[in-house]
């Protein structure tokens, strides 16, 4: 079985500050790793995974994640945010090739201040 | 554009009916899924269908029932629905091998 763990349900951010959303998974076999945006009244949109390779991810809208396998977490950073980065953004984790679907995290709602 | 088509877009249900909802893909994608979405609870895997003629169950699949027929189409039916099934639903599909999945812009459903 799998998990994933978003640490805060909830994190404010004022307007052009560093953001980190931090996310830890369980999984007994190797993962690929997702983040998810969701706008306000949308559905949900890909904004990187984490597949093989280079641990870290670039993904769009300037947002980037490390997978860090010993620490089983896979935190989204964004240097700089703006007001329409307010969303709800989701982790999620699938074992396989889309077998068994994604597992997801509770979400982060990430907040900017002005 | 290619994608996933879901409808209705809301429905507001009285407890008890039965209602069905559309999923549509077009891009020839063998697995699908349904998602509920609940405020801090996240999405969760309803039911799931590998190929067309095959399904499985999630995370929360009870008062759900689901087929597939076909490659490009997977309904979902709430045979006697109840308020805890209030929610957003969302299809999705993914090519196995691919990693990638679509989501569809989602179906509100108030069961009153």
């Amino acid at each position: 079985a799998q998990s994933v763990t978003q640490l805060d349900s909830q994190v404010p951010v004022f307007e052009e500050a560093p953001v980190e959303l931090r996310c830890n998974y369980s999984s007994s076999v190797s993962v690929y790793l997702f983040w998810y945006v969701q706008y306000p009244n949308q559905g949900l949109q890909l904004l990187l995974k984490y597949l093989s390779g280079s641990t870290l991810v670039k993904g769009i809208n300037g947002f980037e994640a490390e997978f860090n396998k010993s620490q089983t977490s896979f935190h989204l950073r964004k240097p700089s945010v703006h007001i329409s980065d307010t969303a709800e953004y989701f982790c999620a984790v699938s074992s396989g090739g889309g077998a068994d679907g994604l597992t997801f995290g509770k979400g982060t709602h990430l907040i900017i201040q002005p | 554009t290619a994608g996933i088509t879901q409808a209705p877009t809301s429905q507001i249900l009285a407890a008890g009916r039965s209602m069905t909802l559309r999923c549509t893909q077009d891009m020839r994608h063998n697995a699908m899924y349904w998602y509920r979405q609940d405020l801090g609870l996240g999405l969760r895997l309803i039911h799931y269908s590998n190929t067309a003629g095959t399904t499985g169950k999630g995370e929360v699949p009870d008062g759900y029932s689901v087929s597939r027929a076909n490659t490009d189409d997977f309904p979902l039916t709430l045979a006697s629905a109840v308020p805890s099934q209030t929610s957003v639903y969302f299809c999705a599909s993914s090519s196995p091998g691919s990693y990638g999945y679509t989501f569809g812009s989602g179906t509100r459903l108030t069961v009153v």
